[in-house]
């Protein structure tokens, strides 16, 4: 059963601790995104990754990290230095080039208290 | 970023009467693609546009991308309730970026 796969759907932080969202895909797809989405917004780019142990800054990346260390997995660590992290994250992946379709995983809402 | 620019940010509609979202650029877009987010849903595909003047249908859907590739728009011919949701666009990059506009939110009364 080929997708993308986020867990958890659901996570709840303390204010001040860092915390680490899992994305995997077995769709051999070369490029992943991280997305991340208030309510009632569009969608605003945290980090991607074009292939394997690389990955590029997107719009609002200070307070976030990555790594791409296996092709189907690309973690997102929401850091304590991420003033505002209660949000909707989505992951994605694509084949790459920024020319095909994206296939998006159910998401993470996490909330921080 | 280099952002791509969705009017209107909402509509509300009547069902049965048209709907459309317009995606503007102040850049060549090499591509322009769209997406539909359901309500507490995730974005799923719908198409990609490529060429200049390009027209495409999915059934009441017709996606148009400018002479310019600079605008692209999204018609929906005579709504339906299961038309609900956000309608994104994104441009794509030759070096994987994958930027989305604000999106448009669409409710159909019945």
């Amino acid at each position: 059963d080929g997708g993308i796969t986020q867990s958890p759907k659901y996570l709840f932080r303390k204010e001040g601790q860092n915390v680490t969202l899992s994305c995997e895909q077995n769709l051999n797809h070369d490029a992943m995104y991280w997305y991340r989405q208030d309510p009632g917004q569009g969608l605003r780019l945290i980090y991607y990754s074009q292939i394997v142990n690389d990955f590029q800054k997107g719009d609002i990346a200070e307070g976030y990290s990555v790594s791409r260390e296996k092709k189907e997995s690309f973690p997102l660590t929401v850091t304590s230095a991420q003033k505002n992290p209660t949000a909707f994250y989505l992951c994605a992946s694509s084949m790459g080039q920024g020319s095909t379709e994206a296939f998006f995983g159910q998401g993470t809402r996490l909330t921080v208290v | 970023g280099q952002q791509v620019m969705q009017i209107p940010q909402y509509q509300h509609v009547q069902e049965g009467e048209d709907f459309t979202t317009y995606c503007n650029s102040s850049t060549t877009l090499s591509n322009i693609q769209w997406y539909k987010q359901r309500p507490g849903g995730h974005p799923v595909f719908l198409i990609q546009l490529v060429k200049s003047g390009e027209v495409k249908k999915q059934k009441r859907l017709t996606f148009q991308f400018g002479e310019a590739k600079k605008n692209s728009s999204l018609h929906i011919t005579a709504t339906q309730t299961t038309d609900v949701g956000t309608y994104f666009c994104a441009k794509g990059t030759s070096g994987s970026r994958l930027t989305f506009g604000e999106g448009t939110q669409l409710t159909v009364n019945p």
